[in-house]
């Protein structure tokens, strides 16, 4: 079965800091990767993905990651965080050609002034 | 209204009661799902419909009911539930099951089971 793991569960980051989040997924098949962002008291919206082609995937509000296949990863980065970056983040996999997705634990992000 | 609603917002109910939530999507989405999220747990996949049958049932207890009318609407009926069925509960809909289509979630029904 395909696992997801993020590790530290809270992050803090400087404003205009590098946001770094990781991300490593467990996988016998291809897998599909995406990140997802919760805001405070709202759903998870769909950050950016991976399905197939070109191993650096642009997203929204800046965010990118890479997939590596030889490191089973898909980390998360901005350049510059910024106060309005401060939310939880999901990764998740789908290994079954499918939305079916398997998600992390999640990464609460704290941007600090 | 745009996008997917959940009523209500919030939830608190006894261990004896029946309680429904609702899901409503406008996007004209063929698949729905309810994930629960619970503090320090990965979301957790409930149950799947697609074009209003049930897809998958990720092994849920049976105290959860999930009923969908149509494509644009999702029940999870509720009754006898515990307290460690206190969660985030959110709903999801996708235009297909596909991997290049993807979820675009409620902002969820907070339950708490006293």
């Amino acid at each position: 079965a395909q696992s997801v793991t993020q590790l530290g569960s809270h992050v803090s980051v400087s404003e205009g800091a590098l946001v770094l989040l990781r991300c490593n997924y467990s996988s016998s098949v291809p897998p599909y990767l995406f990140w997802y962002v919760q805001y405070p008291n709202q759903g998870l919206q769909l950050l950016l993905k991976y399905t197939t082609g070109a191993t650096l995937v642009k997203g929204i509000n800046g965010f990118e990651a890479e997939f590596k296949k030889s490191e089973t990863s898909f980390h998360l980065t901005k350049p510059s965080a910024h106060m309005s970056d401060a939310a939880e983040y999901f990764c998740a996999v789908s290994t079954r050609g499918n939305n079916r997705l398997a998600f992390g634990k999640g990464n609460q992000v704290v941007v600090i002034p | 209204e745009t996008g997917v609603t959940q009523t209500p917002r919030h939830l608190v109910m006894g261990m004896t009661n029946k309680k429904s939530l609702k899901c409503e999507q406008h996007l004209g989405h063929n698949a729905m799902y309810w994930y629960k999220q619970s503090a320090k747990k990965p979301l957790e996949l409930m149950f799947v419909y697609n074009f209003k049958e049930q897809t998958e049932n990720n092994s849920v207890p049976s105290r959860f009911s999930p009923e969908c009318p149509n494509s644009s609407h999702l029940f999870l009926h509720l009754h006898t539930l515990q307290p460690e069925d206190s969660a985030l509960y959110l709903c999801a809909s996708s235009q297909e099951t596909g991997p290049n289509s993807p979820l675009h979630f409620g902002n969820g029904t907070r339950l708490t089971v006293t």
